[in-house]
């Protein structure tokens, strides 16, 4: 089945320094999606994805769909503590194959040092 | 942001147990989807509806049933559980299955 590989599984940094982690499929996706998760709660979207190529900003997180559809990046510049928490990448197949479904990766555990 | 709302937060049942979790969203969604977060791995989907239709089952075992009864609520009627069915369940709404996902805060499910 699909899989993805997200990586760093975890990072611990210091305020104020940038921050990268990226995720790899075998599979071919129409669109990626970036969520953050903090303890007890649900994922909260962060950025959506809908092109090869597109490079989308948030504030300070930047996002870019892969020109191949089989990859995406998520950079946060000048961290901050509030962005510690679980960032997940998440692509979903198009057209007749897709059924909503969202294959997960396996998070990375973001912490920030004051 | 509470667009989607799930209730109980926190749930603890024994095996023989019945139980329903219940998912709302207030955003016109056309779409909702059950995951299950168990530790240390990815979040798997389990049901998706579309238009108060199941679309998905991901192979869940029938002790977990899902009913829509319109695409505003979704529930997860649980029943004889295991212990290994304990994990945080997570509800999702999107306009079409084709547009990004909206989770609730998720339901603890602890299973004695």
């Amino acid at each position: 089945g699909q899989q993805l590989n997200q990586s760093p599984q975890s990072m611990f940094i210091q305020e104020g320094e940038d921050v990268s982690m990226n995720c790899t499929s075998s599979s071919i996706f129409n669109t990626w999606l970036w969520y953050k998760q903090d303890p007890g709660e649900g994922p909260v979207l962060l950025i959506a994805l809908y092109k090869a190529g597109e490079l989308t900003s948030n504030g300070r997180l930047t996002a870019q769909f892969g020109i191949t559809r089989k990859d995406s990046f998520l950079n946060i510049s000048a961290s901050i503590p509030s962005d510690v928490g679980i960032y997940f990448c998440a692509g979903q197949l198009g057209g007749s194959s897709n059924t909503g479904k969202l294959i997960f990766g396996q998070g990375t555990t973001l912490q920030v040092k004051p | 942001e509470t667009g989607v709302t799930q209730t109980p937060r926190h749930l603890v049942m024994g095996m023989t147990n019945k139980k329903s979790l219940k998912c709302e969203q207030h955003l016109g969604h056309n779409a909702m989807y059950w995951y299950k977060q168990s530790a240390k791995k990815p979040l798997e989907l389990m049901f998706v509806y579309n238009f108060k239709e199941q679309t998905e089952n991901n192979s869940v075992p029938s002790r977990f049933s899902p009913e829509c009864p319109n695409s505003s609520h979704l529930f997860l009627h649980l029943h004889t559980l295991q212990p290994e069915d304990s994990a945080l369940y997570l509800c999702a709404s999107s306009r079409d299955r084709d547009n990004e996902q909206f989770f609730g805060p998720g339901t603890r499910l602890t299973v004695l």
